[in-house]
């Protein structure tokens, strides 16, 4: 089954705690990106990268870092220095001008 | 600075009914994009519309790039096309970080 896939769906952080978010896709696309989405709002961007071992800042990479070992695959971590991490983050791919989301994790702070 | 608007801001329609979404953004744009987001968040690309028209079933946009908007066309509404419309827009070529509107959320009652 083609597609883009997150994990968790739900995820809870605690104060002072990194956690990982994982993206994997199987569609053979070269850019990743993820977005992060507050209520009422529209996406924002984080952070893209266009091809392995390459990232790039978006414009709210503050507290946050990626990495990009593997094609398929491109975890975000919220660190302790995110102080507002609660939000609905969306990963997506593309392979030319058109992006595909995955389904999306919830993170909220306890 | 780079602004991506969309109205009306929410809208509620009769099962059966039209309805015309506008985006205006505030400069040239390389890439449009049109997406519904469903009420589990999961973001769908309906068009990649940079100009232009295009349809496809009862939907259909309409990019007017020298004036700075795009317009996307829903006819014969159904309670399923309820959730949340963005517009998104990459601003420089080659760039692929995309710009969200903040989003048109319509509801269709049966």
């Amino acid at each position: 089954d083609g597609g883009i896939t997150q994990s968790p769906k739900y995820l809870f952080r605690k104060e002072g705690q990194n956690v990982t978010l994982s993206c994997e896709q199987n569609l053979n696309h070269d850019a990743m990106y993820w977005y992060r989405q507050d209520p009422g709002q529209g996406l924002r961007l984080i952070y893209y990268s266009q091809i392995v071992n390459d990232f790039q800042k978006g414009d709210i990479a503050e507290g946050y870092s990626v990495s990009r070992e593997k094609k398929e695959s491109f975890p975000l971590t919220v660190t302790s220095a995110q102080k507002n991490p609660t939000a609905f983050y969306l990963c997506a791919s593309s392979f030319g001008e058109t992006q595909y989301f995955g389904p999306g994790t919830r993170l909220l702070v306890l | 600075g780079i602004q991506v608007e969309q109205s009306p801001p929410d809208l509620i329609l009769q099962e059966g009914a039209n309805s015309t979404l506008r985006c205006n953004f505030s400069d040239s744009v390389n890439n449009l994009q049109w997406f519904h987001q469903n009420p589990w968040g999961q973001l769908i690309n309906l068009f990649y519309i940079p100009s232009g028209t295009k349809q496809n079933g009862r939907l259909s946009a309409t990019t007017v790039a020298t004036e700075r908007y795009s317009l996307l066309y829903i006819s014969s509404s159904q309670t399923t096309d309820s959730g949340v419309y963005f517009c998104a827009a990459t601003f420089q070529t080659g760039a692929n970080n995309l710009f969200f509107g903040t989003g048109t959320r319509l509801t269709v009652i049966p």
